[in-house]
């Protein structure tokens, strides 16, 4: 079974400073998907970026990407020039290929910026 | 656009009390169906998908059962709500045979057991 593990519980920073969110996993797939999800206070989840395993090329979303390391297993986000917007929660996600597209969440992080 | 729809959004219920959450999807046929909780603090666990009318797979044993009654809709009941039922319960949908669909999610229900 895969899991997630997202070691920072809670984290905050300053406006404008750039975070970077940490989450590791464990699977012995070869093929599969990772995300990240942002959760604000309206608990609404919302997708922020997605990256291919099959794919070296980090993926990246306007001021949010990500460090993808495949064989430490890592998929960190970054986040640069944070904005009072960006305070949410932030779950890490794994799905392997076929099937059902279920995703695996990590515990998720407490983002906080502060003005 | 694709739209989904989950309702109610609170819910306070009694120990011992039936419970039924509604979603439905709206803008997209043959969905795969989803249903997540989350606990206070916690991450997102998955309890149910379904991948087609009256196809439902449980990943957790569990007080709770899910139908999907209609291609775009997916209900969520209990018979007899516990204590330990109380949680966020999100629903959500993803494209069926397209393996790098993400899920998209609805607003949520909190449900509070008493």
């Amino acid at each position: 079974a895969q899991t997630v593990t997202q070691s920072q519980p809670e984290m905050s920073v300053q406006e404008a400073e750039t975070v970077t969110l940490s989450c590791t996993y464990d699977t012995s797939e070869n093929n599969y998907y990772l995300f990240w999800y942002k959760q604000p206070p309206s608990r609404q989840m919302i997708l922020v970026i997605r990256q291919e395993a099959y794919k070296q090329q980090n993926a990246t979303e306007n001021r949010f990407s990500v460090n993808f390391q495949k064989a430490a297993k890592s998929f960190s986000l970054k986040i640069s020039d944070s904005q009072l917007g960006d305070t949410a929660m932030y779950f890490c996600a794994f799905m392997k290929l076929g099937g059902a597209q279920k995703l695996v969440f990590g515990q998720g992080t407490r983002l906080t910026i502060n003005p | 656009s694709q739209t989904i729809h989950q309702w109610p959004a609170t819910l306070v219920q009694p120990v011992g009390s039936p419970l039924s959450l509604e979603c439905t999807v709206e803008g997209t046929s043959n969905p795969n169906l989803y249903w997540y909780r989350q606990a206070a603090g916690r991450g997102l666990q998955l309890l149910f998908y379904s991948v087609g009318i009256g196809q439902i797979s449980s990943e957790v044993p569990q007080n709770l059962s899910a139908s999907r009654p209609q291609d775009r809709q997916f209900i969520l009941s209990s018979k007899k709500l516990l204590l330990s039922d109380s949680g966020f319960y999100l629903c959500a949908w993803s494209i069926r045979g397209q393996e790098s669909s993400p899920l998209h999610f609805g607003n949520g229900t909190r449900l509070t057991v008493t």
